[in-house]
């Protein structure tokens, strides 16, 4: 069974269009994250939800809008697509244990924008 | 500056040898550390959490030096399998927020050669 699930996993898209990215955790975490990593490998943040609350929102282009209808999905959803949006977006939920946060994450999403 | 600084390396490191390397984060306050896997291609995973007392898992020893804000991942007798990118990861809790933010270095590549 997968923890953490995301779809697609691999997105080519043009420059303009509107995609979303769907995620799913079925550990019963309370905090769900999406993680942006660019070419260059760095992990960021962009945006945290507690039981559908949004908690942690990064400098993020307001083109990204995430979406949690309950605490086991957070969905990313991207407008007007930019070449420079094109990297790995990871999905990642979490929970604390003893003081200190297991953090899980997805497989990725591939997105190319082309 | 960046928050979290590794040497991206590669570190080639014969099969049976043992290699270290290191990790400096900028901000004191910065509450619980981790080392992350990340292989090609993949989602990072946990591989240890870091202990002020230093501690170890297998042929694993991961230490942190608070006063001078680094943390430190050994890797004795090394396996062709220990061939990844390791992420040093910082988890922090600023006095505004509630919540932690766990912040990504860009990786240390290790490639264990026969």
């Amino acid at each position: 069974d997968t923890a953490v699930s995301q779809t697609p996993k691999y997105l080519v898209t043009q420059m303009g269009n509107d995609k979303s990215i769907k995620c799913e955790q079925n550990l019963g975490h309370d905090t769900m994250y999406w993680y942006k990593q660019d070419s260059k490998k760095f992990l960021k943040i962009m945006f945290s939800y507690n039981n559908k609350e949004l908690i942690i929102n990064e400098t993020v282009p307001n083109r990204f809008s995430p979406k949690s209808p309950d605490k086991a999905h957070l969905n990313l959803h991207i407008n007007s697509l930019e070449l420079g949006d094109s990297a790995v977006y990871f999905c990642a939920s979490s929970q604390e244990i003893d003081g200190t946060y297991g953090y899980t994450f997805g497989s990725g999403t591939r997105l190319t924008v082309v | 500056r960046k928050e979290v600084e590794q040497d991206p390396g590669p570190f080639n490191v014969p099969e049976g040898a043992t290699v270290a390397f290191n990790c400096t984060y900028s901000n004191s306050a910065s509450q619980s550390f981790f080392w992350y896997r990340q292989d090609c291609r993949k989602e990072p995973k946990l591989l240890m959490s870091v202990y002020s007392s230093g501690n170890e898992d297998g042929r694993f020893t991961a230490q942190l030096n608070r006063a001078s804000q680094y943390i430190s991942l050994l890797i004795r007798d090394s396996k062709l399998s220990d061939s990844a990118t390791y992420l040093c990861v910082v988890n922090l809790i600023l006095p505004t927020d509630s919540w932690g933010k766990l912040q990504f270095g860009a990786g240390t590549q290790v490639v264990v050669t026969p």
